[in-house]
């Protein structure tokens, strides 16, 4: 079964502040994806990549950088946290462009 | 979005009964994927599909890409079957990038 662990799974940041949503996965797949989800809402795509130093926008990236230092790990990065940023976000990885996603278990994330 | 419109938005079912979802694209998609978010949050895979159907236990997808749809049928459903039910396909297959629906809430009541 296809594990990808994010951390941490909760968190509640100061608006201004900095906040890294860490992902790992052990599934050996070159494509990894953060989403975010608003309540009541499906998932918007933020960032993707589909090789270790490499990164590309999504459809919402405004607000948001990400980095893969490795095939294995993808972090989200909030330079300045904003209220609007307040959601549950998911990594994903995927073996191919068009494989099956499979979900981290989610983090949620506070701005106050 | 409006490119992935799922159907109905929400919908109640007593045990034991049959339903089916749909998925409406306006995009061109070679492949769908079908989840479920539990009420804990959690998404699990249900289905992958390329143009066909697929079958795991009382669950059923079809994907029809001539039509561009994508049908999930709940036979017999049951309590554990609650929660948000999202389907996405891929708008562009050099990138992965799928594309959700809003999904449909789904209560099963004893």
């Amino acid at each position: 079964e296809a594990a990808v662990t994010q951390s941490p799974r909760s968190k509640v940041a100061v608006t201004g502040g900095k906040v890294t949503l860490s992902c790992h996965q052990t599934n050996n797949h070159d494509y990894m994806y953060w989403y975010r989800q608003d309540t009541g809402h499906g998932l918007r795509l933020i960032h993707y990549s589909y090789v270790a130093d490499s990164t590309e926008k999504g459809d919402i990236p405004d607000g948001y950088k990400a980095s893969r230092p490795s095939q294995e790990n993808f972090s989200l990065i909030l330079e300045l946290a904003s209220l609007s940023q307040t959601a549950v976000y998911f990594c994903a990885s995927s073996d191919a462009g068009t494989g099956q996603l499979y979900f981290g278990e989610g983090s949620k994330l506070t701005v106050l | 979005g409006d490119q992935v419109k799922q159907s109905p938005s929400a919908l109640s079912l007593q045990e034991g009964t049959n339903s089916a979802l749909r998925c409406n694209f306006s995009i061109a998609t070679t492949t769908v994927q079908w989840f479920l978010q539990n009420p804990r949050g959690s998404l699990m895979n249900l289905f992958y599909l390329v143009p066909g159907t697929k079958e795991n236990g009382r669950l059923k997808s079809t994907f029809n890409s001539k039509e561009s749809y994508s049908t999930l049928h709940i036979r017999d459903a049951q309590l554990e079957d609650s929660g948000t039910y999202f389907c996405a396909a891929v708008g562009d297959t050099n990138t992965g990038k799928l594309t959700f629906g809003d999904g449909t809430v789904l209560t099963v009541k004893p």
